[in-house]
């Protein structure tokens, strides 16, 4: 099996842009979609990118997904930063035998 | 809507079992592969074990496999773990998850897109 690798935490402004990178440690990270959870505390996980770039209907298109084949890694950008925005993120993908989670990364909006 | 309710959690020695349960509604049930996915306290999310939709295709992480057990009962609407020899590591927030595809295995690339509100496990002596 192989690793989902996020930074543990960012954090960033009201307003700004940050990127959330997730990096896969073998095999080609455009082999298998990947995903990517929002959880805020105390609430359950929820979808704000799936099929690596595409947005389910009511996440607002602040959030966006993409795929770097020369890094191996899928990032996760959140433009014009909100403070509701604060929370947790997961990555996710998949392999022949099971589902992969990343480490999660703790994004502060200060 | 569509509602997953997860129950049977609880307080368990190790090495002691344990049935977690989900109900499922709104959605029909028997159309979509559906998963195990736990978060220990203060920790990330492990996905714990996935079922396609008609229990043909099963799958667990390295860490539980040999000790938990998934199924379904599709004419209830529920999804079942149990989970035996449970260890202290075990001790987490169960959720469970209706993937958006019916199938689970290879080629799948299975993902959530409806979570329970999870089951706390807690395994200590």
């Amino acid at each position: 099996n192989f690793m989902l690798t996020q930074p543990h935490s960012v954090s960033e402004s009201p307003g700004k842009t940050v990127t959330i990178s997730c990096t896969r440690s073998s095999g080609s990270i455009a082999s298998n979609y990947v995903q990517w959870y929002q959880q805020r505390p105390g609430s359950s996980p929820t979808t704000v990118i799936y099929e690596d770039n595409q947005r389910p209907s009511g996440v607002p298109d602040r959030f966006s997904g993409s795929i770097d084949s020369s890094s191996n890694s899928a990032s996760l950008t959140i433009s014009g930063l909100k403070t509701e925005d604060e929370a947790d993120y997961y990555c996710q993908s998949y392999d022949s035998s099971s589902v992969v989670f990343g480490g999660g990364t703790k994004l502060t909006v200060l | 809507e569509v509602q997953l309710v997860e129950s049977g959690g609880g307080l368990v020695q190790p090495g002691r079992s344990l049935r977690l349960s989900c109900a499922a509604s709104g959605f029909t049930f028997d159309d979509y592969a559906m998963h195990w996915v736990r978060q220990a306290p203060g920790k990330g999310l492990e996905w714990v074990s996935g079922i396609s939709w008609n229990s043909g295709s099963i799958g667990y992480a390295d860490s539980v496999k040999g000790r938990f057990t998934i199924s379904r009962d599709n004419a209830k609407n529920s999804l079942y773990l149990q989970m035996n020899s449970l260890r202290a590591e075990d001790t987490a927030l169960y959720y469970c998850a209706k993937d958006v595809r019916d199938y689970y295995g290879s080629g799948s690339s299975p993902f959530f897109d409806y979570w329970g509100q999870g089951t706390l496990v807690t395994v200590s002596s």
